[in-house]
């Protein structure tokens, strides 16, 4: 069976802070890792996913993320926050086996303060 | 990117109606799209994953003859809330599987009130 663990409900930083949003997994085998974002009454904007390569994977809107196997952890940063990027952020994993939907975190919603 | 419509964006109906949300994806051809449900200020729950011409597969606890899942082309799966019930009201997100390279890509969401 695989989890997501994001164990901060909620992260506030102020503007032009560096952020981190919180994610660790469990998986049976390798793990493919998302991170999406999700605006009051949306559906899910892709930031970002690490499948295999490098550690550090890039994204959208100047977010990045830090693969960590040893740690099973993924957790999502940005050097420094703007006010836009306050919304829910959920994590997600995909085992490598032949199941293929996403199990999502719990959610972190993240408030900028400006 | 692929682009996945959702409609309708916000549904009200009465207890005991029927509501059908659909979800197209519009240049992507989707053997396999999922449901999922949000409560408010909760995590997405899978309901149900639909393949094109055959049967969806639902999660645990969800109970297929309340929401009938039907993914009869490779662009439009369609997820009915049968009889619903105040205890339906949430929020419902399709998303479209387009393989590992490109990701999950997920509708705007329905928000059903069933009053």
């Amino acid at each position: 069976a695989q989890s997501v663990a994001q164990p901060e409900d909620q992260v506030n930083v102020a503007e032009g802070n560096p952020l981190t949003v919180k994610c660790t997994y469990s998986v049976s085998g390798n793990p493919y890792l998302f991170w999406y974002v999700q605006y009051p009454n949306r559906g899910l904007q892709f930031l970002l996913k690490y499948i295999t390569g490098d550690n550090l994977v890039k994204g959208s809107y100047g977010f990045e993320a830090e693969f960590n196997k040893s740690q099973t952890s993924f957790h999502l940063k940005k050097p420094s926050a703007l006010v836009s990027d306050s919304a829910l952020y959920f994590c997600a994993v995909r085992d490598t086996g032949s199941a293929r939907q996403l199990t999502f975190g719990s959610g972190t919603q993240l408030t900028v303060l400006p | 990117g692929a682009v996945v419509s959702q409609h309708p964006s916000w549904v009200i109906c009465k207890s005991g109606t029927s509501v059908k949300i659909e979800c197209r994806s519009l240049d992507f051809q989707a053997t396999t799209m999922f449901w999922y449900r949000q409560f408010p200020k909760q995590s997405l729950m899978l309901m149900a994953t639909s393949n094109e011409g055959s049967k969806a597969t639902y999660e645990q606890g969800v109970e297929k003859d309340k929401f009938l899942i039907n993914h009869a082309s490779l662009t439009l799966s369609t997820l009915t809330v049968t009889s619903a019930h105040p205890e339906d009201s949430s929020f419902y997100i399709c998303s479209v599987d387009r393989g590992l390279n490109y990701g999950y890509t997920f509708g705007s969401g329905t928000r059903l009130t069933v009053v």
